[in-house]
């Protein structure tokens, strides 16, 4: 059964830009949870998707977004870009919102310079 | 709101010795409980969950941690440890009926030497 799978793993930005992540859940999972991990502030949630809503959002400002797709595959994206949007950004999955154990991806780490 | 604190931010200890890496939390309403284990350049892997039952929990490669109500504790402990268990370690929560959002703690570095 294959895990969680984040694309690109590792990508390069400069200020100002967008960028895309994606997330494709454990096969079965419906529920698709983003979180930002950095040196200074840790690990935060950003957001979590089920069945292509939004359930839960993190303090974040409205240039981080996402959304999911039917067969709940995730995508998040953070326009005009700032340096403190470096990060590692992690997609975990779980089967239902109410199951409380996710699977995380390796990562997708976010370098903007 | 619920919070999580892990103290210790590195915990050197040898191999085979025993250790403790512990987290406390806070929060007004009842919570799971968990700890998440991170090797460098991945992603986190569940080490062990606390959502009912049994106090003491325990991981398929010997660590246990023990839920305590009273002292809103959830410490992670493993009596001999081997240098493969080098990694940083997270403890997190998670409110019951509060979906699948984690509040993580700062995390715990534990560096096995010989």
């Amino acid at each position: 059964k294959a895990g969680v799978t984040q694309t690109p793993r590792y990508l390069i930005k400069t200020r100002g830009q967008q960028v895309t992540l994606s997330c494709s859940p454990i096969s079965g999972h419906r529920s698709v949870s983003w979180y930002q991990q950095t040196p200074g502030q840790g690990l935060q949630f950003l957001f979590e998707y089920f069945s292509e809503t939004q359930r839960n959002k993190g303090n974040f400002p409205g240039r981080f977004s996402g959304r999911q797709f039917s067969n709940s595959r995730s995508e998040m994206n953070v326009s005009t870009l700032e340096l403190g949007d470096s990060a590692l950004y992690l997609c975990a999955s779980s089967w239902d919102s109410r199951a409380n154990v996710l699977t995380f991806g390796a990562g997708s780490r976010l370098t903007v310079l | 709101a619920q919070s999580v604190t892990q103290l210790d931010s590195q915990v050197p200890v040898f191999e085979e010795a025993p250790v403790e890496l512990r987290c406390n939390y806070s929060s007004s309403v009842s919570v799971y409980l968990f700890w998440y284990v991170q090797y460098p350049n991945q992603g986190l892997q569940l080490l062990l969950k606390y959502l009912s039952g049994s106090t003491l929990v325990e991981s398929i490669n010997g660590f246990e941690a023990e839920f305590n109500k009273s002292q809103t504790s959830f410490h992670l402990r493993k009596p001999s440890v081997h240098i493969s268990d080098t990694a940083e370690y997270f403890c997190a929560v998670i409110l019951t009926g509060g979906g699948n959002k984690l509040t993580f703690g700062t995390g715990t570095q534990l560096k096995v030497e010989l």
